[in-house]
């Protein structure tokens, strides 16, 4: 079935520091691909997403490619801040048509400091 | 515009007590979800619906019910509560197949 892999965390980082957190996937068919934040106490908010190879999802100045060569979505920010602090989780779509929901890697903890 | 409403916040049970977590959303989403959320593991899918009368099992049913009488509504029964039931659980919907979730802000389950 599919999975999403990614790095372990928790992850800690100055501000002002270059993010990368990795993520790779094993899916049949074509699936979408996504990242969700989770600020604590809060539920999971959509962060970006791609719909097919190649395609780059961003938003507040984070980024990620959909590399179907590689079976990856690693998700990057050129310049972090304390207010992005959070949990992060990579997701996919049902590759193989059907509703089931997505599928969520474990989450990545980040943590920012001053 | 509320999206996806999840009540309660928070429960703690007595193990064998049953309770309903409610969700409600605004969006005329098709396709419901319901997960649980256990530290270090991400989220687990329990059931789906795919419209109103229609619900289907997910990853790990065992112990959960749900019914789909209306497209707004979308409640998880556990009907005998155990300590194993001790999560966050989120509720989620989508316009289609294949398209990203909206989130409730969870609900919080410690069964003791």
């Amino acid at each position: 079935g599919d999975s999403v892999t990614q790095m372990e965390g928790p992850v800690t980082l100055s501000e002002e520091a270059f993010l990368t957190i990795n993520c790779t996937y094993t899916a049949t068919g074509y699936p979408s691909l996504f990242w969700y934040v989770q600020y604590p106490g809060e539920g999971l908010q959509l962060l970006l997403k791609a719909t097919k190879a190649d395609d780059k999802g961003s938003n507040k100045g984070f980024e990620a490619t959909y590399r179907k060569e590689t079976t990856s979505f690693h998700l990057e920010k050129g310049s972090v801040q304390v207010s992005d602090s959070a949990v992060y989780f990579c997701a996919l779509s049902g590759s193989g048509g059907g509703a089931d929901g997505l599928t969520f890697g474990k989450g990545t903890h980040l943590i920012i400091q001053p | 515009n509320a999206g996806v409403t999840q009540t309660p916040k928070f429960r703690i049970l007595k193990i064998g007590q049953s309770m309903t977590l409610q969700c409600t959303q605004d969006m005329n989403h098709n396709y419901m979800y319901w997960y649980r959320q256990d530290p270090g593991m991400g989220l687990k899918l329990i059931y789906y619906s795919v419209g109103a009368g229609i619900t289907d099992k997910g990853e790990v049913p065992n112990g959960y019910n749900v019914s789909r009488s209306t497209t707004e509504d979308f409640p998880l029964r556990l009907e005998l509560a155990a300590p194993s039931q001790t999560s966050v659980y989120f509720c989620a919907s989508s316009y289609a197949e294949n398209t990203e979730a909206f989130f409730g802000q969870g609900t919080r389950l410690t069964v003791v």
